[in-house]
């Protein structure tokens, strides 16, 4: 069955180091992998998309990597801040698919 | 301002009293979709719809209804709620149906309690 992995629950980081977030796939031939930021009790929020033939994609401080062999991307956020805190989900669609389906997401806490 | 908003935003129920949640994207998209999301499980989609009375199921459709008359709302219907329908709900729309790159824009989230 597909399945769509975010390594960690929870990931706890000094301010200022570089916060790396794992996804990992199974049994999908994606076509796009996005990555959203919810706060509690808020719905997520769009963050970076990354197509299968990309292998990189940066937007500030965020970059993006999507590794189709390894059936990986890692989302990195550099030089973090506590304002950074917050879950952090990734989402695929396959192709030929409308559907977006998330992984469970990982918990990111920057401490001062 | 381009939003999804949804209501209402909490809502504490008795099992089997009908309810409807209503959603409204002012974008003029055609792609909506319900999800719900528990602790431990993530957001699992409930239903969605790819234009105006087009609709289908997600991952978890049971126990719930949908309707889409009008592009903007795409209202989620319990006939007969009951207590493990206890969840954070979200709308979610993005402009095309085909559009499966483009970003999903969400709504506020309803929390609703089933007694």
């Amino acid at each position: 069955s597909q399945k769509i992995e975010q390594n960690s629950e929870a990931l706890n980081i000094q301010e200022g180091k570089t916060a790396t977030l794992t996804c990992n796939y199974t049994n999908y031939s994606p076509a796009y992998l996005q990555w959203y930021r919810q706060d509690p009790g808020r719905g997520p929020v769009f963050l970076l998309l990354i197509r299968e033939n990309e292998k990189e994609k940066r937007k500030e401080r965020l970059k993006v990597t999507f590794d189709t062999t390894l059936k990986q991307s890692l989302f990195h956020i550099t030089a973090s801040q506590p304002a950074d805190s917050a879950t952090y989900l990734c989402a695929l669609t396959g192709a030929g698919s409308y559907q977006l389906t998330f992984g469970k997401g990982t918990k990111l806490s920057v401490i001062p | 301002e381009a939003q999804v908003t949804q209501n209402p935003r909490y809502l504490i129920t008795v099992t089997g009293k009908k309810l409807t949640v209503t959603c409204s994207q002012n974008m003029n998209h055609e792609y909506m979709s319900w999800y719900r999301q528990d602790p431990g499980l993530g957001l699992r989609q409930i239903y969605y719809s790819m234009n105006v009375e087009v609709t289908d199921k997600g991952d978890v459709p049971e126990g719930y209804k949908v309707s889409r008359k009008e592009k903007r709302n795409f209202p989620l219907i319990l006939e007969s709620p009951s207590p493990n329908q206890t969840s954070l709900y979200f709308c979610a729309s993005r402009v095309r149906a085909g559009g499966s790159q483009e970003t999903q824009y969400f709504g506020p989230g309803t929390r609703l309690l089933v007694l």
